[in-house]
């Protein structure tokens, strides 16, 4: 029944070590979202996808890759990672890209070491 | 560029209290609004919206929100809190027209007291 789903839910690893963070939706949406909530609560968006395509690529470094095997599905990869990358990452989904309600994934907090 | 401001970091209330947490935007056109609650150590979930229409919303949990365009604010308010409503709050824009970029404020931590 969930709605937007991640995996996993919580993460710790080392640095430099190269981890994947899972979404899925099964609103039938067309656009999915990556967010980055920092330790203050500031959440940010990262990247935007449109039926697999990206639209939104806000300054992030390269080490972040998002990829869409399909519509209801849009990972994140981090390669390197850096101890600056923990955080919480939401996944979020909406119908439309431009005006619709984005409904949120359950976070994946993330802690590097 | 957007951005949304949150004028209380942490706010502090009494069960039976009643609230109002203050939002200001910036932009210059036409916007989408929301607020979003997170209880601890959950996720983002959608109080209530702004697309057009009535400027006062009503939402869940017996929270609305008014749009004041001439403000440029959309303050979200609740005549009596319970110690259930504790939780971040961030009020979020998306202009119209833009690719779905949501601006976050930074939150508002709501505390209520039993």
């Amino acid at each position: 029944d969930t709605a937007v789903s991640q995996t996993p839910k919580y993460l710790v690893t080392q640095m430099g070590n190269d981890k994947s963070i899972k979404c899925e939706q099964n609103l039938g949406h067309d656009t999915m979202y990556w967010y980055k909530q920092d330790s203050k609560k500031f959440l940010k968006i990262m990247f935007s996808y449109n039926n697999k395509e990206l639209i939104i690529n806000e300054t992030v470094p390269n080490r972040f890759s998002p990829k869409s095997p399909d519509k209801a599905h849009l990972n994140l990869h981090i390669n390197s990672l850096e101890l600056g990358d923990s955080a919480v990452y939401f996944c979020a989904s909406s119908q439309l890209a431009r005006t619709d309600t984005q409904y949120f994934g359950p976070g994946t907090r993330l802690t590097v070491l | 560029a957007q951005s949304v401001s949150q004028h209380n970091h942490h706010v502090i209330l009494s069960e039976a209290a009643s609230l109002e947490l203050g939002c200001n935007y910036s932009y210059g056109g036409t916007v989408n609004l929301f607020w979003y609650v997170q209880y601890p150590g959950q996720h983002l979930q959608l109080l209530l919206k702004y697309f057009s229409g009535d400027p006062l919303v009503k939402g869940i949990k017996g929270f609305e929100a008014e749009f004041i365009k001439s403000k440029f604010s959309f303050n979200l308010r609740k005549p009596s809190v319970q110690w259930s409503d504790t939780a971040e709050y961030f009020c979020a824009v998306n202009a119209r027209g833009s690719q779905g970029n949501l601006i976050f404020g930074k939150g508002t931590k709501l505390s209520v007291k039993p």
